[in-house]
């Protein structure tokens, strides 16, 4: 079956701007999860989605949200963008139930200038 | 504050040379502990869940234990194609937001 996939792989921003990062989760799966990754902090949680509602959320600020479509497939957006906000988004997708086995895309590598 | 750590940081190995990754945590409660591994350039790859002390999960040359306060990813007999970054996850009781820890670097030589 097709693996998560997300887009862009690649983009490159402005301090200020706005970015918005999909990502489509395998079939059948409901949960869709965010992460971010960089060399500093590691991986981090930044908030999970099930059946269109958020279901749990990180510690990051208000700049960062997402949300979830009747299909699954699922957005994150980030508003006025910090240089600090360069990192590599992943995003994972699950049945939905808590240690279900999560199946990760490939990320979106973000830079901020 | 809730806190993993992992160690060795990186660690290499002789194919075929068998050892055990550590992960050690901080939390108040369990409510599980995941493994990872991660391939340069790509999203990271679900190995095991743990829930309680005492359980132990195990995928070909992989066994992941767990204790109160750590577990120990177990790796026999490596093959190069085992060479990775290992991360594990903490989700504390009364959470459903895991912590990472930064990973251990594996490399396995020929």
């Amino acid at each position: 079956k097709a693996g998560v996939t997300q887009t862009p792989r690649y983009l490159i921003k402005t301090r200020g701007q706005q970015v918005t990062l999909s990502c489509s989760p395998i079939s059948g799966h409901r949960s869709v999860s965010w992460y971010q990754q960089t060399p500093g902090q590691g991986l981090q949680f930044l908030f999970e989605y099930f059946s269109e509602t958020q279901r749990n959320k990180g510690n990051f600020p208000g700049r960062f949200s997402g949300r979830q479509f009747s299909n699954s497939r699922s957005e994150m957006n980030v508003s006025t963008l910090e240089l600090g906000d360069s990192a590599l988004y992943l995003c994972a997708s699950s049945l939905g139930g808590f240690g279900d086995e999560q199946y990760f895309g490939p990320g979106t590598r973000l830079t901020v200038t | 504050e809730d806190q993993v750590t992992q160690s060795p940081e990186a660690l290499r190995l002789q194919e075929g040379e068998s050892s055990s990754l550590n992960c050690s945590y901080t939390v108040s409660g369990l409510r599980g502990l995941f493994w990872y591994r991660q391939d340069p350039g790509k999203g990271p790859e679900f190995l095991f869940t743990l829930y309680s002390a005492g359980e132990e999960k195990e995928k070909e040359r992989l066994k992941a234990t767990l204790t109160k306060k750590e577990s120990f990813l177990h790796i026999t007999a490596p093959k190069p194609e085992d060479s990775a970054t290992y991360l594990c996850a903490v989700v504390p009781g009364g959470s459903y937001i895991p912590t990472f820890g930064r990973g251990t670097s594996l490399i396995v030589h020929p």
